[in-house]
C-alpha cells in the first residue's frame, strides 16, 4: 500500500505572500498524481491530474510541478488570497484503478488578509 | 451544468439498520468513485464503478458493504446491518473516462450517523 506524505502539515501566510507545499509518494511505483482543494464544509475540487515525470500545469495563480524519479510533488501558490485559504490534498496511484489511489493527510493553508 | 448530487447530505441510522447512499455523477460520466472519511481520518478508496460493471472494489469491507451503478439511474452505496464504526463522510466522484488519468468531480458527501 502507498504511503503519501504531505509538508507542511499547515501553514499561515499573509495575504500577497507566494507559498509552496510538497507531496511525497513512492516513486518505485506510480501511475497518476492528483491534486485538489478542499474548503471546509465543501467537497474537495480538482486542481491537476499529472502522469508524467516534468509535468508543470497551471491553472491561474496555482501551480504544480512532478517528479516521479525522485517521488515529489510541488504545489505553488503566487500572491496567495484570503479565499485561497484550504486544505489542499494530493493522492497519488501506482495504477490505473483505486486499489492504490491513496489520499495524503492535506496541507491546510491560511491566508491572512 | 449540474455538478455531482449525493443524498441525503445527512443520515441517522440505528444499530442493525441499512443504509442506502445515493450519487448522481456529472452529465456525461459514467465512472463514480467512492470513498469513505472516517472521524480524525483523511480520504479512503472504497470502489470504483463504471455503468453495470465493478471496476475495483477491493477497498470496501467484505462484509455487509456492497455498490452497484446500474444502467439507469444513480450509484448507490448500501451498507447492511449498520454499526457505530460506520459512522463517517461518503464521498461519490465521478469522472469522464476511464482511470485515475482523468480528473474526478466530488460530491457534497454523505455524513452517516449510527446511533
Amino acid at each position: 500500500i502507498l504511503n503519501v506524505e504531505q509538508s507542511p502539515q499547515s501553514l499561515h501566510v499573509q495575504e500577497g505572500d507566494s507559498t509552496n507545499f510538497t507531496c511525497s509518494f513512492p516513486s518505485s511505483n506510480f501511475y497518476a498524481l492528483h491534486w485538489y482543494r478542499w474548503e471546509t464544509a465543501k467537497s474537495p475540487e480538482a486542481l491537476f491530474v499529472m502522469t508524467l515525470n516534468g509535468d508543470e500545469k497551471k491553472k491561474g495563480r496555482i501551480s504544480a510541478t512532478l517528479n516521479t524519479k525522485e517521488g515529489y510533488s510541488y504545489l505553488y501558490i503566487k500572491g496567495s488570497q484570503p479565499e485561497d485559504s484550504a486544505t489542499y490534498l494530493c493522492a497519488s496511484s501506482g495504477d490505473n484503478y483505486g486499489q492504490n489511489f491513496v489520499f495524503g493527510p492535506g496541507t491546510r493553508l491560511s491566508v491572512l488578509p | 451544468n449540474a455538478g455531482v448530487m449525493q443524498n441525503p447530505r445527512h443520515l441517522v441510522r440505528r444499530r442493525g439498520q441499512e443504509a442506502r447512499l445515493r450519487c448522481s455523477p456529472m452529465k456525461g460520466h459514467s465512472h463514480v468513485y467512492w470513498y469513505r472519511q472516517l472521524p480524525e481520518e483523511g480520504l479512503k478508496f472504497m470502489v470504483y464503478l463504471q455503468k453495470e460493471n465493478i471496476i475495483d472494489e477491493s477497498g470496501m469491507p467484505k462484509e455487509r458493504f456492497s455498490a452497484e451503478f446500474p444502467k439507469e439511474g444513480p450509484s448507490i452505496l448500501r451498507i447492511q446491518q449498520v454499526v457505530r464504526g460506520d459512522s463517517a463522510a461518503y464521498f461519490c466522484a465521478s469522472s469522464p473516462g476511464r482511470g485515475l488519468s482523468y480528473e474526478q468531480y466530488f460530491g457534497p458527501g454523505t455524513r452517516l450517523t449510527v446511533t
